[in-house]
């Protein structure tokens, strides 16, 4: 089945520095992923939309400046969290899909702990 | 009213027992329907994905969508230990990123 890679399942960082997440679809080109934010014991938010080669179109109260995604080609995408604070602390996880008849297949999230 | 509606839970069932999660929708132009499990900690794993009404079973797993009463199941047979998870359902129209989720339910099977 349609694998997607995400690295790394955890980081820990200070506040004021920034981080990346890579996620990669392994056997399958994505045209499209997502970026989630999940909190405990809650369902998934939609952050913003990734499309290769094409500015991120980014959900409603979401800072595009301080989650900065790219999405260079059809297997990676990459959201870095800018100047991270201590409410930037979430579990981040990202999807994708082969194409718009193909379902959403995750990876594994990062949980990031800011410090 | 939330456009897909799926009652958290927590739901407790004894191993071998047919396990029955729904979800409810409103809006009749979801075509595409899903169901994940999510072990704590780790991303959701697709376990169905089923276009338009019908059913659709693999292995233990069956789901089942009515689009005329915008209700869909997903039923778990002969339920195991390793099943506990929060399970999510998940639908978007046809061709269209937008997809929702239900806000999962967390299921528990006791050995």
């Amino acid at each position: 089945g349609a694998v997607v890679s995400q690295h790394p399942s955890r980081v820990i960082c200070k506040s004021g520095t920034s981080v990346k997440i890579e996620c990669r679809s392994l056997d399958f080109q994505a045209t499209t992923m997502f970026w989630y934010r999940q909190f405990p014991k809650q369902s998934l938010m939609l952050m913003a939309t990734s499309n290769e080669g094409s500015k991120a179109t980014y959900e409603q109260g979401v800072e595009k400046d301080k989650f900065l995604i790219n999405h260079a080609s059809l297997t990676l995408s990459t959201l870095t969290v800018t100047s991270a604070h201590p409410e930037d602390s979430s579990f981040y996880i990202c999807s994708a899909r082969a194409d718009r008849n193909s379902p959403l297949h995750f990876g594994n999230g990062t949980r990031l702990t800011v410090t | 009213q939330k456009e897909v509606e799926q009652d958290p839970g927590p739901l407790s069932v004894p191993e071998g027992a047919i396990v029955s999660l729904n979800c409810t929708y409103s809006n009749s132009a979801f075509q595409y329907f899903m169901w994940y499990r999510q072990y704590s900690r780790k991303g959701p794993e697709l376990l169905m994905y089923t276009y338009s009404s019908g059913n659709k079973e693999d292995g233990r797993f069956t789901a089942q969508v009515d689009k005329s009463s915008k209700y869909i199941s997903l039923f778990i047979r002969d339920s195991q230990p390793s099943d506990s998870a929060t399970y999510l359902c998940a639908m978007r129209p046809e061709g269209n990123n937008d997809m929702r989720f239900g806000a999962g339910t967390r299921l528990t099977v006791k050995p």
